[in-house]
Protein backbone atom coordinates (compact mmCIF):
# COMPACT_ATOMS: atom_id res chain seq x y z
CA UNK A 1 0.00 0.00 0.00
CA UNK A 2 2.45 2.86 -1.39
CA UNK A 3 1.96 6.05 0.86
CA UNK A 4 3.52 8.46 -1.96
CA UNK A 5 2.61 6.96 -5.23
CA UNK A 6 3.67 8.67 -8.84
CA UNK A 7 3.68 7.62 -12.43
CA UNK A 8 4.98 6.95 -14.72
CA UNK A 9 8.60 5.91 -13.03
CA UNK A 10 10.36 6.60 -16.58
CA UNK A 11 9.60 8.30 -19.10
CA UNK A 12 11.45 9.27 -22.52
CA UNK A 13 10.11 12.19 -24.61
CA UNK A 14 11.57 14.46 -27.42
CA UNK A 15 12.98 17.85 -26.71
CA UNK A 16 9.86 20.10 -27.51
CA UNK A 17 7.22 17.93 -26.17
CA UNK A 18 4.87 18.07 -23.14
CA UNK A 19 4.54 15.72 -20.39
CA UNK A 20 3.32 15.14 -17.45
CA UNK A 21 3.83 13.45 -13.90
CA UNK A 22 1.15 12.38 -11.58
CA UNK A 23 1.80 12.03 -7.52
CA UNK A 24 -0.65 10.65 -5.19
CA UNK A 25 -0.70 10.08 -1.64
CA UNK A 26 -2.79 8.21 0.74
CA UNK A 27 -1.39 9.30 4.01
CA UNK A 28 -3.77 12.12 4.60
CA UNK A 29 -0.77 14.95 4.82
CA UNK A 30 -2.01 18.60 3.98
CA UNK A 31 1.01 19.73 2.03
CA UNK A 32 2.63 18.34 -0.83
CA UNK A 33 5.85 18.95 -2.73
CA UNK A 34 8.10 18.78 -5.94
CA UNK A 35 11.56 18.19 -5.93
CA UNK A 36 14.22 17.66 -8.47
CA UNK A 37 17.49 15.44 -8.55
CA UNK A 38 19.95 15.94 -11.20
CA UNK A 39 22.26 14.17 -12.44
CA UNK A 40 25.16 15.39 -9.57
CA UNK A 41 22.24 13.37 -6.96
CA UNK A 42 21.48 17.33 -5.36
CA UNK A 43 17.81 17.04 -4.13
CA UNK A 44 16.43 20.79 -5.16
CA UNK A 45 13.00 21.98 -4.00
CA UNK A 46 10.80 23.19 -7.34
CA UNK A 47 7.01 23.50 -5.79
CA UNK A 48 4.71 23.17 -2.72
CA UNK A 49 1.40 23.20 -1.92
CA UNK A 50 -0.88 23.20 0.77
CA UNK A 51 -4.33 22.15 0.80
CA UNK A 52 -4.35 22.99 -3.09
CA UNK A 53 -2.94 25.83 -2.72
CA UNK A 54 0.70 26.99 -3.82
CA UNK A 55 2.97 27.97 -1.49
CA UNK A 56 6.47 27.75 -1.99
CA UNK A 57 7.72 28.60 -6.21
CA UNK A 58 11.28 28.12 -6.28
CA UNK A 59 13.01 30.15 -9.69
CA UNK A 60 12.02 27.33 -12.45
CA UNK A 61 10.76 28.17 -15.57
CA UNK A 62 7.26 28.93 -16.35
CA UNK A 63 7.20 25.65 -18.20
CA UNK A 64 6.68 23.47 -15.20
CA UNK A 65 3.28 24.03 -13.91
CA UNK A 66 2.51 22.13 -11.28
CA UNK A 67 -1.86 21.47 -10.45
CA UNK A 68 -3.05 19.74 -7.24
CA UNK A 69 -6.87 19.27 -8.00
CA UNK A 70 -7.45 18.03 -4.13
CA UNK A 71 -4.89 17.53 -1.50
CA UNK A 72 -4.14 14.44 -1.86
CA UNK A 73 -2.94 14.83 -5.43
CA UNK A 74 -0.60 17.07 -6.72
CA UNK A 75 1.07 17.08 -11.04
CA UNK A 76 3.86 18.43 -12.40
CA UNK A 77 3.14 19.28 -16.07
CA UNK A 78 6.16 20.37 -18.48
CA UNK A 79 5.57 22.41 -21.99
CA UNK A 80 8.80 21.85 -24.63
CA UNK A 81 10.67 19.92 -23.01
CA UNK A 82 14.07 20.94 -23.20
CA UNK A 83 17.68 18.15 -22.57
CA UNK A 84 18.33 20.26 -19.55
CA UNK A 85 14.97 19.17 -17.92
CA UNK A 86 16.22 15.63 -17.97
CA UNK A 87 16.32 14.46 -14.32
CA UNK A 88 14.93 12.48 -11.90
CA UNK A 89 11.68 14.00 -10.05
CA UNK A 90 10.58 13.32 -6.51
CA UNK A 91 7.17 13.81 -5.40
CA UNK A 92 6.98 14.06 -1.13
CA UNK A 93 4.10 14.80 1.06
CA UNK A 94 4.12 16.43 4.99
CA UNK A 95 1.91 16.77 7.79
CA UNK A 96 1.05 19.85 9.64
CA UNK A 97 2.39 23.59 10.10
CA UNK A 98 5.17 22.73 11.72
CA UNK A 99 8.23 20.15 11.69
CA UNK A 100 7.37 16.57 12.38
CA UNK A 101 9.05 13.81 14.20
CA UNK A 102 8.03 11.79 10.91
CA UNK A 103 9.72 13.62 8.82
CA UNK A 104 8.67 14.11 4.63
CA UNK A 105 7.44 11.01 2.77
CA UNK A 106 8.91 10.38 -0.73
CA UNK A 107 7.63 8.89 -4.03
CA UNK A 108 9.90 6.55 -5.99
CA UNK A 109 10.82 9.32 -8.18
CA UNK A 110 9.99 9.73 -12.26
CA UNK A 111 13.30 9.44 -14.24
CA UNK A 112 13.00 12.17 -17.42
CA UNK A 113 14.54 11.46 -20.16
CA UNK A 114 14.54 13.97 -22.58
CA UNK A 115 16.52 13.49 -26.39
CA UNK B 1 21.48 31.18 2.84
CA UNK B 2 21.70 27.95 4.42
CA UNK B 3 23.74 25.48 3.46
CA UNK B 4 24.64 22.22 4.48
CA UNK B 5 27.94 20.24 3.76
CA UNK B 6 28.39 16.56 3.64
CA UNK B 7 31.58 14.50 3.11
CA UNK B 8 31.16 13.80 -0.79
CA UNK B 9 33.41 10.74 -0.63
CA UNK B 10 32.04 7.29 -0.51
CA UNK B 11 32.74 5.74 3.30
CA UNK B 12 33.93 1.96 3.54
CA UNK B 13 33.66 0.20 6.58
CA UNK B 14 33.76 -3.65 7.30
CA UNK B 15 30.85 -4.83 8.93
CA UNK B 16 29.87 -4.97 12.40
CA UNK B 17 32.15 -1.62 12.67
CA UNK B 18 30.41 1.73 13.52
CA UNK B 19 29.91 4.17 10.58
CA UNK B 20 30.22 8.16 11.69
CA UNK B 21 28.54 10.28 9.02
CA UNK B 22 29.47 14.22 9.16
CA UNK B 23 27.39 16.96 8.28
CA UNK B 24 28.27 20.66 8.95
CA UNK B 25 25.85 23.82 8.34
CA UNK B 26 27.04 27.24 7.61
CA UNK B 27 25.42 30.83 7.62
CA UNK B 28 22.64 30.52 10.09
CA UNK B 29 21.35 28.22 13.35
CA UNK B 30 18.81 25.34 12.40
CA UNK B 31 16.28 25.21 14.94
CA UNK B 32 16.36 20.79 13.97
CA UNK B 33 18.43 18.57 11.66
CA UNK B 34 16.93 15.53 9.79
CA UNK B 35 18.67 12.35 8.66
CA UNK B 36 17.34 10.42 5.35
CA UNK B 37 18.61 7.63 3.59
CA UNK B 38 18.39 7.12 -0.29
CA UNK B 39 19.07 3.86 -1.93
CA UNK B 40 19.92 4.05 -5.93
CA UNK B 41 16.16 4.26 -8.05
CA UNK B 42 14.40 5.14 -4.53
CA UNK B 43 13.16 8.25 -3.36
CA UNK B 44 14.79 9.44 0.31
CA UNK B 45 13.62 7.58 3.47
CA UNK B 46 13.01 9.76 7.04
CA UNK B 47 15.13 8.29 9.54
CA UNK B 48 15.75 10.49 12.16
CA UNK B 49 15.08 13.90 13.71
CA UNK B 50 17.19 16.07 15.66
CA UNK B 51 16.33 19.76 17.80
CA UNK B 52 18.97 21.56 18.28
CA UNK B 53 18.19 21.56 22.19
CA UNK B 54 18.73 17.20 21.68
CA UNK B 55 21.81 16.73 22.12
CA UNK B 56 21.49 13.14 21.60
CA UNK B 57 18.60 10.94 19.53
CA UNK B 58 18.50 7.27 19.07
CA UNK B 59 16.60 4.60 16.82
CA UNK B 60 17.75 0.55 16.96
CA UNK B 61 21.16 1.46 16.08
CA UNK B 62 21.39 4.69 14.99
CA UNK B 63 22.50 7.80 16.78
CA UNK B 64 22.30 11.46 16.00
CA UNK B 65 23.91 14.20 17.48
CA UNK B 66 23.95 17.55 17.32
CA UNK B 67 26.30 20.03 18.24
CA UNK B 68 25.12 23.90 18.13
CA UNK B 69 29.17 24.79 19.16
CA UNK B 70 30.54 23.18 16.35
CA UNK B 71 27.71 23.62 13.93
CA UNK B 72 27.45 19.88 13.23
CA UNK B 73 25.75 16.72 13.65
CA UNK B 74 27.00 13.53 13.53
CA UNK B 75 24.96 10.24 12.50
CA UNK B 76 26.17 6.77 13.62
CA UNK B 77 25.36 3.35 12.80
CA UNK B 78 26.59 0.68 15.32
CA UNK B 79 27.27 -3.15 14.23
CA UNK B 80 26.63 -1.83 10.69
CA UNK B 81 25.31 -4.29 8.10
CA UNK B 82 25.89 -4.63 4.24
CA UNK B 83 22.01 -4.06 4.43
CA UNK B 84 23.57 -0.36 6.04
CA UNK B 85 24.85 0.15 2.73
CA UNK B 86 23.03 3.89 0.80
CA UNK B 87 23.53 6.97 0.44
CA UNK B 88 22.55 9.54 3.55
CA UNK B 89 21.30 12.76 3.04
CA UNK B 90 21.27 15.46 5.98
CA UNK B 91 18.79 18.11 5.62
CA UNK B 92 17.35 21.06 7.14
CA UNK B 93 14.52 23.69 6.73
CA UNK B 94 10.91 23.56 6.64
CA UNK B 95 8.79 23.15 3.91
CA UNK B 96 11.24 23.94 1.75
CA UNK B 97 14.09 21.58 3.06
CA UNK B 98 17.25 22.29 1.89
CA UNK B 99 19.65 18.63 1.35
CA UNK B 100 23.09 17.74 1.62
CA UNK B 101 24.61 16.06 -0.85
CA UNK B 102 24.92 12.78 0.75
CA UNK B 103 27.54 10.76 1.81
CA UNK B 104 27.38 7.15 0.37
CA UNK B 105 28.47 4.28 2.77
CA UNK B 106 29.55 1.42 1.74
CA UNK B 107 29.01 -1.47 4.51
CA UNK B 108 31.50 -4.57 3.41
CA UNK B 109 31.23 -8.25 4.47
Amino acid sequence: DTAVSQTPKYLVTQMGNDKSIKCEQNLGHDTMYWYKQDSKKFLKIMFSYNNKELIINETVPNRFSPKSPDKAHLNLHINSLELGDSAVYFCASSQGDRESSYGYTFGSGTRLTVV
Amino acid sequence: SQKIEQNSEALNIQEGKTATLTCNYTNYSPAYLQWYRQDPGRGPVFLLLIRENEKEKRKERLKVTFDTTLKQSLFHITASQPADSATYLCVTGFQKLVFGTGTRLLVSP
